[in-house]
């Protein structure tokens, strides 16, 4: 079992309606949740981070944890053809050290 | 604006060179670590280094060494390049804080022949 699981995609939505994206871990320790965008031949960036049960907002981000059942999501409302994009779900367990692991990534499509 | 610089977009070797491959941040951070990435297996962490002169071995560490003898820079090297390690490679760092973030470099695309 991975550690860190997401749904590959391609995930395809209309411009304007709402992606949601999932991720599941394996390591009941998580302390710390990342979700970085990837851009096709780029580097992953932040965009958003959840540290505890609940819903977090950023703009158009929400991202949802739920600790009992080892479950992240992020959620983009009004999406748009600039959010095309691969999401990286990660994962770290601050007591064990600097590692974060990372999931294989959702592939993002939003059409125009 | 935090800047993580790899010193080389592409890079072509052949199998059995050395390969070295460069790793320079500019805000002063603790951590530094070395990731690859592949098609349907994600990020993949190589070896990473609290410290200068520290380092911790990750999830795939065979066939790699790393050394970091400055805190602004750390060097992934291939002893013996295999075609198996044909991928993308990307340095991150952070700051030592629990919850920190990762800033990444724009990577570097290893082909091996």
């Amino acid at each position: 079992q991975k550690e860190v699981e997401q749904n590959s995609g391609p995930l395809s939505v209309p411009e304007g309606a709402i992606a949601s994206l999932n991720c599941t871990y394996s390591d009941r320790g998580s302390q710390s949740f990342f979700w970085y965008r990837q851009y096709s031949g780029k580097s992953p960036e932040l965009i958003m981070s959840i540290y505890s049960n609940g819903d977090k907002e950023d703009g158009r981000f929400t991202a949802q944890l739920n600790k009992a059942s080892q479950y992240v999501s992020l959620l983009i409302r009004d999406s748009q053809p600039s959010d095309s994009a691969t999401y990286l779900c990660a994962v770290k367990n601050n007591t064990g050290g600097f590692k974060t692991i990372f999931g294989a990534g959702t592939r993002l499509f939003v059409k125009a | 604006d935090v800047k993580v610089t790899q010193s080389s977009r592409y890079l072509v070797k052949r199998t059995g060179e050395k390969v070295f491959l460069e790793c320079v941040q500019d805000m002063d951070h603790e951590n530094m670590f070395w990731y690859r990435q592949d098609p349907g297996l994600g990020l993949r962490l190589i070896y990473f280094s609290y410290d200068v002169k520290m380092k911790e071995k990750g999830d795939i560490p065979e066939g790699y060494s790393v050394s970091r003898e400055k805190k602004e820079r750390f060097s992934l090297i291939l002893e013996s390049a295999s075609t198996n390690q044909t991928s993308m490679y990307l340095c991150a760092s952070s700051w030592r804080a629990t919850n920190e973030k990762l800033f990444f470099g724009s990577g570097t695309q290893l082909s091996v022949l």
